[in-house]
């Protein structure tokens, strides 16, 4: 059982573009939301969190956007550049219980020059 | 910075080898976790410590063991390696259980079972 879904799989974009990733979650639960990046060989690195109260969350390029009522957050890549080619992980956590976190699929991004 | 090392980077193993990886934390974390990545699957929990000599099982733990002995070492065992478990293992160390404490990731432990 997926509890969070992330599209695509896989995204191409041109340098300077505009890279965007979905994810979708079922359990009302989760209160805590980041995004990991991972390069090649690395381990993945948060790259940045929202919390349900917001709807946006923007750091220099990267901006989450939340919808509370749609279950879903997204990730917004703006003047996308080829150092962003890595793989991106949506994740969640509950406010109570475990706080373990669950992830996404995944999505792999490669930025063209 | 904080730094998560494991101890392999790379492991060819038998099936039915008991198979340990280890993984080492240098700040003080209290929770530590154990992931497998695998390609369309994304990153899913086996097991997670939330202090020494405690743990709790995860989505997969069916297959694995851990053993946290001390705060700054997290094992994982395979007590009998199966082709099937053949994938990239990442541990990760987070400060409490504080719901928005970042998870720092080790480089992973590519592992092959033959």
């Amino acid at each position: 059982q997926q509890q969070v879904k992330q599209s695509p799989q896989s995204l191409i974009v041109q340098k300077g573009g505009i890279s965007i990733i979905n994810c979708a979650y079922e359990n009302t639960a989760f209160d805590y939301f980041p995004w990991y990046q991972q390069f090649p060989g690395k381990g993945p690195a948060l790259l940045i969190a929202i919390r349900p109260d917001v709807s946006e969350k923007k750091e220099g390029r990267f901006t989450i956007s939340f919808n509370k009522s749609a279950k879903q957050f997204s990730l917004h890549i703006m003047d996308s550049q080829p150092g962003d080619s890595a793989t991106y992980f949506c994740a969640a956590s509950k406010r109570t219980g475990r706080r373990a976190l669950t992830f996404g699929s995944g999505t792999r991004l490669q930025v063209q020059p | 910075d904080v730094k998560v090392t494991q101890s392999s980077r790379y492991l060819v193993k038998r099936t039915g080898e008991k198979v340990f990886l280890e993984c080492v934390q240098d700040m003080d974390h209290e929770n530590m976790f154990w992931y497998r990545q695998d390609p369309g699957l994304g990153l899913r929990l086996i097991y997670f410590s939330y202090d020494v000599k405690m743990k709790e099982k995860g989505d997969i733990p069916e297959g694995y063991s851990v053993s946290r002995e001390k705060k700054e070492r997290f094992s994982l065992i395979l007590e009998s390696a199966s082709t099937n478990q053949t994938s990239m293992y990442l541990c990760a160390s987070r400060l409490t259980d504080g719901a928005g404490e970042t998870q720092y990731f080790g480089p992973g432990t590519r592992l092959l079972v033959l």
